[in-house]
């Protein structure tokens, strides 16, 4: 699976648009693009995937470069209850077991 | 729906103890998977399940043994407990061939060994 890239952590104000970018220059043709966040020690929960095509749901947007190699997650206007760690992982979306690999993630914190 | 549910919530070991992990989910769910995560780190794959009768080792499945005899539940079982396996252990499942590939998270089993 193709490695990922986060800044370890990020800032943003309440109620702005968090925007939390993620580097995967190694991705391959198959490997999608999936978000999870980790609020306090909670266990993960999932945002949000894409493959080339920009993506929204009720929670965020997902922006993919056209050359896919980087990715932006954005919440489009942040609470404090988005204040988290976000991981950024990619693979292959192949019918079976979904074996992710989490790194170390982005900790975004919401300040009032 | 309860979702994902791991017992118990926090448990203290001493070295060379041992103890299971319980996990459940009511989703019917095919495929279960235990993580551990240490402190400040991300979630490292232990072992998975395709279903009832099937296990496979993830990325640390050293220390550990897991079983499905249901659906329903994938225990984890921690023999002769280390100081190493001190961590916080998540149990996930997902559907067999889902849109989204969404793994459901359990809330977490705190684990110390001393």
């Amino acid at each position: 699976d193709a490695k990922t890239t986060q800044p370890p952590s990020m800032d943003c104000a309440e109620g702005r648009a968090a925007n939390l970018p993620c580097n995967h220059s190694t991705i391959s043709g198959n490997e999608y693009v999936y978000w999870y966040r980790q609020i306090h020690s909670q266990g993960p929960q999932y945002i949000i995937h894409g493959l080339k095509n920009n993506e929204t749901n009720e929670m965020a947007s997902l922006i993919i470069t056209e050359d896919r190699k980087s990715s932006t997650l954005i919440l489009p206007h942040a609470t404090l209850r988005d204040t988290a760690v976000y991981y950024c992982i990619v693979r292959p979306r192949i019918q079976g077991a979904q074996k992710l690999v989490f790194g170390q993630g982005t900790r975004l914190t919401i300040n009032p | 729906n309860a979702g994902v549910t791991q017992t118990p919530k926090f448990r203290i070991l001493k070295i060379g103890q041992s103890m299971t992990l319980q996990c459940t989910q009511d989703m019917n769910h095919n495929y279960m998977y235990w993580y551990r995560q240490d402190p400040g780190m991300g979630l490292k794959l232990i072992y998975y399940s395709v279903g009832a009768g099937i296990t496979d080792k993830g990325e640390v499945p050293n220390g550990y043994n897991v079983s499905r005899s249901t659906t329903e539940d994938f225990p984890l079982r921690l023999e002769l407990a280390a100081p190493s396996q001190t961590s916080v252990y998540f149990c996930a499942s997902s559907i067999a061939g889902g849109n989204t590939g969404e793994l459901f998270f359990g809330e977490g089993s705190r684990l110390t060994v001393l």
